[in-house]
């Protein structure tokens, strides 16, 4: 059991550029989803699913595209990278059937736009 | 709108010894859950702990326990025998009850172990 399995682990972008941060579960969670962390923040919440064809948005939405086409898969879309974008950013899943149950984190991405 | 503090930016401890680690939150809601995390140099977000607010008997998990004042909205971790492995970022958060992941997170306390 891989758990969640975050790629890349590190990735620098010049502003404007864009990107996919992968995002991969191997639990058969329902539900994912993606937080960013900025120094003196906590996490917060930018996009998370339900399951596979639901998505909706978070606390931090703007900037960030999500899909959501299989269980496993929840990647997250920069379509065009801001240095406001420099985070340290995290995936995380849970089950359906388990409302009460904590989330599993992957490992982060930790992101920089110059 | 819900949120939680976390007024000690960095604490700090002597091995053996016992550190507190305080969190308060603000919410409506009366059916809610807490939790702190730990976040170690790996980056890696591990949960401590966990406390239902319908359950007013306080969580505990080996040497990590809380004390939930639900009427004051306070949520403190205390760390007992503490080793050189529990240094990291504790994050509290909080999450309404029967809402997916909806987590809120306080900004953090750094807690350095000292031998």
């Amino acid at each position: 059991n891989a758990g969640v399995t975050q790629t890349p682990k590190f990735q620098v972008l010049k502003t404007g550029q864009s990107m996919t941060l992968q995002c991969a579960q191997d639990m058969n969670h329902e539900y994912m989803s993606w937080y960013r962390q900025d120094p003196g923040m906590g996490l917060r919440l930018i996009h998370y699913s339900v399951g596979a064809g639901i998505t909706d948005q978070g606390e931090v939405p703007n900037g960030y595209n999500v899909s959501r086409s299989t269980t496993e898969d929840f990647p997250l879309r920069l379509l065009s990278a801001a240095p406001s974008q420099t985070s340290v950013y995290f995936c995380a899943s849970k089950p359906i059937q388990g409302l009460d149950s904590p989330l599993h984190f992957g490992n982060g991405t930790r992101l920089t736009v110059t | 709108a819900q949120t939680v503090t976390q007024s000690q930016p960095e604490m700090s401890v002597q091995e053996a010894e016992t550190v507190t680690l305080s969190c308060t939150y603000d919410t409506s809601e009366s059916d809610y859950y807490l939790f702190w995390y730990k976040q170690p140099p790996s980056r890696q977000m591990i949960l401590v702990i966990r406390q239902e607010a319908y359950k007013q008997q306080n969580a505990t998990e080996n040497r990590f326990s809380v004390n939930f004042q639900k009427a004051a909205k306070s949520f403190s971790l205390k760390i007992s025998d503490s080793q050189l492995g529990d240094a990291a970022m504790y994050f509290c958060a909080y999450r309404k009850r029967f809402t997916p992941d909806k987590l809120i997170f306080g900004t953090g306390t750094r807690l350095q172990v000292f031998p």
